[in-house]
């Protein structure tokens, strides 16, 4: 069975950082594009940053470039979100994702975690 | 950015009934890479649709999707009370990767 389990969310002061990490498990990891998505509670989807199946190709929401940085570990099915200089308006549930294709950015989402809250406030 | 708008916001319909979506974009999607996905209460998305009319994996024939260009379409018949979420369009043509606001059905 697919299996994402997002851990690393809590509550954080704004301006600091926070590591989001996603443990995938039944399926072949290094075989998919993988990717982060963040939702208000109430409120619609957003992308945040995804990339393929190597890491050499990665793409970032412009609310995500140069503060956020995603990053995978294929040895270890793992996929990661680091977080600096988080703003109140980063609040929300992050998601991660499986994309069906490996090599692209772009990409369609068949396996989704539950979810990791992230709490921005002072 | 490709802007995706949904229509109609909210639609009320009862069981039995058949549920038409609508998803426009602000600019060709290429290759008509349009994806629809399904959010219930407290769960994560659920991938409905890609390539704007092939069904995902256990999805049923009462669920199908069309359009091209900028026009795309989401179809449900013989709506079951298990169909009653929020469903959202999302495009892959090109980065950065973005969804409409969803539609509300009820």
């Amino acid at each position: 069975e697919v299996q994402l389990v997002e851990s690393g969310g809590g509550l954080v002061q704004p301006g600091r950082s926070l590591r989001l990490s996603c443990a995938a498990s039944g399926f072949r990891f290094d075989d998919y594009g993988m990717h982060w998505f963040r939702q208000v509670p109430g409120k619609g989807l957003d992308w945040v940053a995804g990339l393929n199946w190597n890491s050499d190709k990665i793409g970032y929401a412009d609310s995500a470039k140069g503060r956020f940085t995603i990053s995978r570990d294929n040895d270890k099915n793992s996929l990661h979100l680091e977080m600096t200089r988080l703003r109140v308006e980063d609040t929300a549930l992050y998601y991660c994702a499986r994309g069906r294709w490996g090599t692209t950015v772009a990409n369609h989402f068949d396996k989704w975690g539950q979810g990791a809250l992230v709490t921005v406030s002072s | 950015e490709i802007v995706l708008t949904q229509s109609p916001g909210t639609l009320s319909l009862s069981p039995g009934e058949r549920a038409t979506l609508s998803c426009r974009a602000s600019q060709s999607v290429a290759s008509n890479y349009l994806a629809w996905y399904q959010q219930k209460p407290g769960q994560a998305p659920r991938l409905l649709i890609y390539d704007s009319s092939t069904r995902a994996i256990g999805i049923p024939d009462r669920v199908s999707g069309s359009g091209s260009g900028t026009d795309f379409t989401l179809t449900i018949t013989r709506l079951e009370p298990e169909d009653f979420s929020v469903y959202y369009c999302q495009q892959y043509g090109s980065l950065p990767i973005t969804f409409g606001q969803g539609t509300r059905l009820e």
